[in-house]
């Protein structure tokens, strides 16, 4: 299996600018997780689903994000309009089920930098 | 406010010494804690993990250590080993959770 994959690798962009995320996660896999990884935080949690439908949305940050799973193997994470704060690498995982005992398989992750 | 800290943004150690890295919790409907390690320009990957009802895991060079009374988990890395160089992110997480909570990270370089 090719392992989660994320498009793009690396995203500059403009504040005020539309920027849109992609995720493949591993075929098979019911959950997937959107995460940001940043100095001082860490890696947070954006939002997961489970069986495309999305569970937990409390970590989005605000209205300017969202994210969409359409169907079991894409997923897209949307920031409009971009602001400079939003840099960050943004990680997409998945796992087979809910469950916390399920190991989850993260992608190399987009590299955002909003300027 | 993060449930998982981790206090040492950057650890140096020597080739062929001990690592150690450290957690602590706030949480304590937490009972399942795992470790991550991320390379450069990688995704984080699974390391080792520990459940509540265990003070001990080991893996190979690779041992985590769980106190619950102090809400506190170490990873042990013996001997290291410039390969283990590298980004650990430690989670904990509980059985209604359904999601990890990561730590902040800390930053190993082991030293040739």
């Amino acid at each position: 299996d090719a392992g989660v994959i994320q498009s793009p690798r690396h995203e500059v962009t403009e504040m005020g600018q539309e920027v849109t995320l992609r995720c493949k996660p591993i075929s098979g896999h019911n959950s997937l997780f959107w995460y940001r990884q940043t100095m001082m935080r860490g890696l947070e949690l954006l939002i997961y689903f489970n069986n495309n439908v999305p569970i937990d949305d409390s970590g989005m940050p605000e209205d300017r994000f969202s994210a969409k799973m359409p169907n079991a193997s894409f997923s897209t994470l949307k920031i409009q309009p971009s602001e400079p704060r939003d840099s960050a690498v943004y990680f997409c995982a998945s796992s087979l089920g809910q469950g916390h005992y399920n190991e989850q398989f993260f992608g190399p992750g987009t590299r955002l930098t909003v300027l | 406010d993060q449930q998982v800290k981790q206090n040492s943004p950057s650890l140096s150690v020597q080739e062929g010494r001990i690592s150690i890295l450290n957690c602590d919790y706030t949480n304590s409907m937490f009972d399942y804690f795992l470790w991550y390690k991320k390379y450069p320009a990688e995704g984080p990957t699974f390391l080792i993990s520990i459940s509540s009802i265990k003070d001990k895991n080991e893996d190979g060079r690779f041992t985590v250590f769980l106190n619950k009374s102090a809400k506190h988990l170490s990873l042990h890395i013996v001997p290291s080993q410039p390969g283990d160089s590298a980004v650990y992110f430690c989670a904990a997480t509980a059985d209604n959770f359904n999601k990890f909570y990561f730590g902040s990270g800390t930053k190993l370089n082991v030293k040739p």
